[in-house]
């Protein structure tokens, strides 16, 4: 079965400061990954995905993320902070097309002023 | 992206009633649906799969005859909580895949927030 840790329940950060928000995987095979955003009181929205290919994959606000095989990592980055990136991440993986994601704890960034 | 839509986003009931969530996928068939439970503060916890057509797929530890699902079309998958308690209060949502997508990505509905008196 796979598994998803995210080291940090709360990450707070400068505005303007790199975002590093951490995420390990276990999978006996090889994995989708993907990190999703969340904010109060809503769904979850797709930020990043690594299928196949290139192993940094760019997403959307400025966030990328690096698939690391060896070190089963796939940690989610951004330059520069910005208030608005204040939320909940959820880190996930799964294994085929046809599975169910699995959700890491989240990790809630905050943003200082 | 493909959208997903949940109905209603908030609600409100006594304890022993019935609720009824709705989640349709708008833009695209889904003969897979995931319904997942999340506490405050916390991830998200997969309660079942809703297959087109046929029985559910719950979870280990999900009541089966407590959350009923549903999923009578390609477009729209229903969870049901029953004679609902206290401790049913939660959010829950609901995520879909677009037939044939073979990348894993799921798309959620906005969620919703279920209140037991």
């Amino acid at each position: 079965a796979q598994s998803v840790t995210q080291l940090g329940s709360h990450v707070s950060v400068s505005e303007g400061a790199l975002v590093l928000l951490r995420c390990n995987y276990s999978s006996s095979v090889p994995p989708y990954l993907f990190w999703y955003v969340q904010y109060p009181n809503q769904g979850l929205q797709l930020l990043l995905k690594y299928t196949t290919g290139a192993t940094l994959v760019k997403g959307i606000n400025g966030f990328e993320a690096e698939f690391k095989k060896s070190e089963t990592s796939f940690h989610l980055t951004k330059p520069s902070a910005h208030m608005s990136d204040a939320a909940e991440y959820f880190c996930a993986v799964t294994i085929s097309g046809n599975t169910p994601l699995v959700f890491g704890k989240g990790t809630r960034l905050s943003v200082i002023a | 992206g493909a959208v997903v839509s949940q109905h209603p986003s908030r609600v409100i009931c006594k304890s022993g009633t019935s609720v009824k969530i709705e989640c349709r996928s708008l833009d695209f068939q889904a003969t897979t649906m995931f319904w997942y439970r999340q506490f405050p503060k916390q991830s998200l916890m997969l309660m079942a799969t809703s297959n087109e057509g046929s029985k559910a797929t719950y979870e280990q530890g999900v009541e089966k005859d407590k959350f009923l699902i549903n999923h009578a079309s390609l477009t729209l998958s229903t969870l049901t909580v029953t004679s609902a308690h206290p401790e049913d209060s939660s959010f829950y949502i609901c995520s879909a895949r677009p037939g044939g997508a073979g990348t894993g990505e799921l798309f959620f509905g906005e969620g919703s927030r279920l209140t037991v008196l």
